[in-house]
């Protein structure tokens, strides 16, 4: 039930290109579905986040995509670039309480010349 | 700046060594957790704490201690018992608790553990 499973694992993207991951969930009162970006020894940063009342949200060059009745969202990374090559985890939580997030186990973006 | 300062960024533990993690926020955030990272696995909840001096266990609390004593603070101790203590663990925070809505998480840099 609280699972959040992310696909594919890893990913190899010529520049320009667009970069598509996916997750699906199956707790249907998730309510908070964001996006974080790691870069090699780093902690991850958030990228960008949507609420299931909203079916996309842009920033830049990022787009989330959500279909609540499939209870799955994606991230699409238009125009990739070197510099977004970094591991993408999506994740899911609840409002209120200490707000558990429950993390996909991650897409290593490369994004090549 | 305001963010998380996780500390020392690269430790080794010798068996039967008990090591502690240091993660300190200005962000003034309320909430503070502690993550585990494995390759190929996703971050995985070791403790949280809502307030000063209060922490609940996580998904993966056997072996590892916490405590809060200050709002700033909130270090992390593996103890002896963790067996497989080797990983990448992270700290978190995020403003307020019970919040109407979500806030997000902001990480620190984290502290790669190994043993010799």
């Amino acid at each position: 039930q609280q699972q959040v499973k992310q696909s594919p694992q890893s990913l190899i993207v010529q520049k320009g290109g667009i970069s598509i991951i996916n997750c699906a969930y199956e707790n249907t009162a998730f309510d908070y579905f964001p996006w974080y970006q790691q870069f090699p020894g780093k902690g991850p940063a958030l990228l960008i986040a949507i609420r299931p009342d909203v079916s996309e949200k842009k920033e830049g060059r990022f787009t989330i995509s959500f279909n609540k009745s499939a209870k799955q969202f994606s991230l699409h990374i238009m125009d990739s670039q070197p510099g977004d090559s970094a591991t993408y985890f999506c994740a899911a939580s609840l409002t209120g309480g200490y707000q558990k997030v429950t993390f996909g186990t991650g897409t290593k973006l490369q994004v090549i010349p | 700046d305001g963010g998380i300062t996780q500390s020392p960024k690269y430790l080794f533990r010798k068996e039967g060594q008990n090591v502690t993690l240091s993660c300190e926020q200005n962000l003034n955030h309320d909430a503070m957790y502690w993550y585990r990272q494995d390759p190929g696995q996703g971050l995985r909840l070791i403790y949280y704490s809502q307030i000063v001096n209060d922490f609940q266990k996580g998904d993966i609390a056997e072996g590892y201690s916490v405590s809060r004593e200050k709002k700033e603070s909130f270090p992390l101790t593996v103890t002896s018992a963790q067996k497989n203590p080797t990983a990448f663990y992270l700290c978190a925070s995020r403003r307020g608790t019970g919040a109407l809505f979500n806030q997000p998480q902001h990480f620190g840099d984290g502290t790669r553990l190994s043993i010799l």
